[in-house]
């Protein structure tokens, strides 16, 4: 069965950094890209940014670079989220998901993981 | 970079009754456009992706529609198990971006 698992919640002071998990289930991990999306308390999907677990490669969203980076470990099949600088307008669920890296027409998000809670609080 | 409009903001409708959302795009977005569904406290669910094609496991009652600027997603007979906000997403260089969402309510 295919799955992302992700890291337990998370409490951070501002100015902090948070370090998120996502582990490929069921799957070939470098065959689909990983992404990143967070949903603020009652608001919508903002995207982040994707990952290229084969090659590395990333594509981060203009407003979040500089502050995230996205980094995988092939041997386990997971992916990480880095967010640094955090602010209380950092507080937000964050998912990822994946991405067929061929044969589809983009955007294709599925599955989602369960979700992070990352809170930001002094 | 493209906004994607989605409306109404809030819809509450019988069930049985047929559902029209609406996403505009702020620019052609050609066919690349998918539709999700996020109920209270989950992760949201792929529906629709193409424009029109069904994601694996999703009921026959949904079916999306349109390209370039003007997407419709279909629900054809609404049940209650349907409440749920609704999200537009597109794609364009190298980037993705999601409508508002449209919060869908049973009577």
């Amino acid at each position: 069965q295919v799955q992302l698992v992700q890291s337990g919640a998370e409490v951070k002071k501002p100015g902090a950094s948070v370090a998120v998990s996502c582990k490929a289930l069921g799957y070939n991990f470098t065959d689909y890209y990983i992404h990143w999306v967070r949903q603020a308390p009652g608001q919508g999907l903002e995207w982040m940014g994707w990952l290229n677990p084969n090659s590395g490669d990333t594509n981060y969203a203009q407003r979040f670079q500089g502050r995230v980076t996205m980094t995988r470990a092939t041997s386990i099949a997971t992916a990480y989220m880095e967010f640094a600088s955090l602010t209380s307008d950092d507080t937000a669920m964050y998912y990822c998901a994946r991405e067929p890296r061929f044969g589809v027409v983009p955007p294709k998000f599925d599955p989602w993981g369960q979700g992070t809670l990352v809170i930001v609080s002094s | 970079e493209i906004m994607m409009t989605q409306s109404p903001a809030t819809l509450s409708v019988s069930p049985g009754e047929r559902v029209t959302l609406s996403c505009r795009a702020s620019q052609s977005v050609g066919g690349n456009l998918a539709w999700y569904q996020q109920k209270p406290g989950q992760a949201p669910r792929l529906l629709i992706y193409g424009a029109s094609t069904r994601a694996t496991g999703i009921s026959a009652r949904f079916s999306g529609s349109g390209s370039g600027t003007e997407f419709t997603l279909t629900i054809s007979s609404l049940q209650s198990e349907d409440c749920a906000v609704y999200y537009c997403q597109h794609y364009k260089n190298r980037s993705y971006t999601f409508g508002q969402g449209t919060q869908l309510e049973i009577k």
